[in-house]
């Protein structure tokens, strides 16, 4: 069975302050995935890791994909207020019999204080 | 913006009844799946659809369990005999393709009194 330690489980801050998401397992995944939940909705894609110690970035969001493809991270720079809410990373099981199961980890509750 | 539909929204059901959630995928997916999320908890893998029958379940997933995709448009999730512990989000979520961006709907609340 393959697991997702996501840490921490509670994040509050400041706007304006870094902070870093972490997410690890002992699995090798084929990619690994950051969503973000808002309240009463379904978790909403933000993105993609693929090749190990690949990182990308979306505008002040930093993800990187451990090089064993085992571990990712989501860094935030100078957090704003409307980055409040729940990060999610998700895991694609490596090997031909996943088809395509998501295994997520328990999320990270963000609130970022003004 | 094509987006994955559920309905309802919230079902109070008592134990021991079913229930059939339902979902609208994107039209042109072809890999269907169903997550569950009890309160507090981490989203967890119900199940897996593709080319109209069952690709993979988890060990949650059992006998009570079932899923269809009547028409070529809905895909059901059915609790034969609910529990308590049955309650949760229930979420669908469809893909194009295996690696493609999973699109998940917002949810079903299924509340098991």
């Amino acid at each position: 069975t393959q697991l997702l330690e996501q840490s921490p489980q509670f994040l509050s801050i400041q706007e304006g302050e870094n902070l870093t998401v972490y997410c690890n397992s002992s699995s090798v995944f084929s990619s690994l995935q950051w969503y973000r939940q808002e309240p009463g909705e379904g978790p909403v894609l933000l993105v993609t890791v693929v090749t190990g110690g690949e990182v990308k970035k979306l505008k002040r969001l930093t993800f990187q994909f451990g090089d064993a493809r085992k571990d990712s991270s989501l860094h935030i720079t100078a957090a704003q207020t409307g980055d409040t809410g729940l990060y999610l990373c998700a895991g694609v099981g490596a090997g031909g019999t996943s088809y395509g199961k998501l295994t997520f980890g328990q999320g990270t509750i963000l609130t970022v204080h003004p | 913006e094509p987006e994955v539909t559920q309905t309802p929204s919230h079902q109070v059901t008592q134990m021991g009844q079913e229930v059939i959630l339902r979902c609208v995928p994107i039209s042109n997916h072809l890999y269907f799946y169903w997550y569950r999320q009890i309160l507090g908890q981490k989203v967890e893998f119900l199940v897996s659809f593709y080319n109209n029958e069952i690709s993979e379940k988890s060990e949650i997933f059992d006998d009570q369990f079932s899923v269809e995709r009547p028409d070529g448009s809905n895909f059901t999730l059915k609790i034969r005999s609910t529990k308590l512990e049955d309650s949760a989000m229930y979420f669908c979520a469809s893909t194009p393709g295996l690696y493609n961006e999973q699109f998940f709907g917002p949810g079903t609340r299924l509340t098991v009194l």
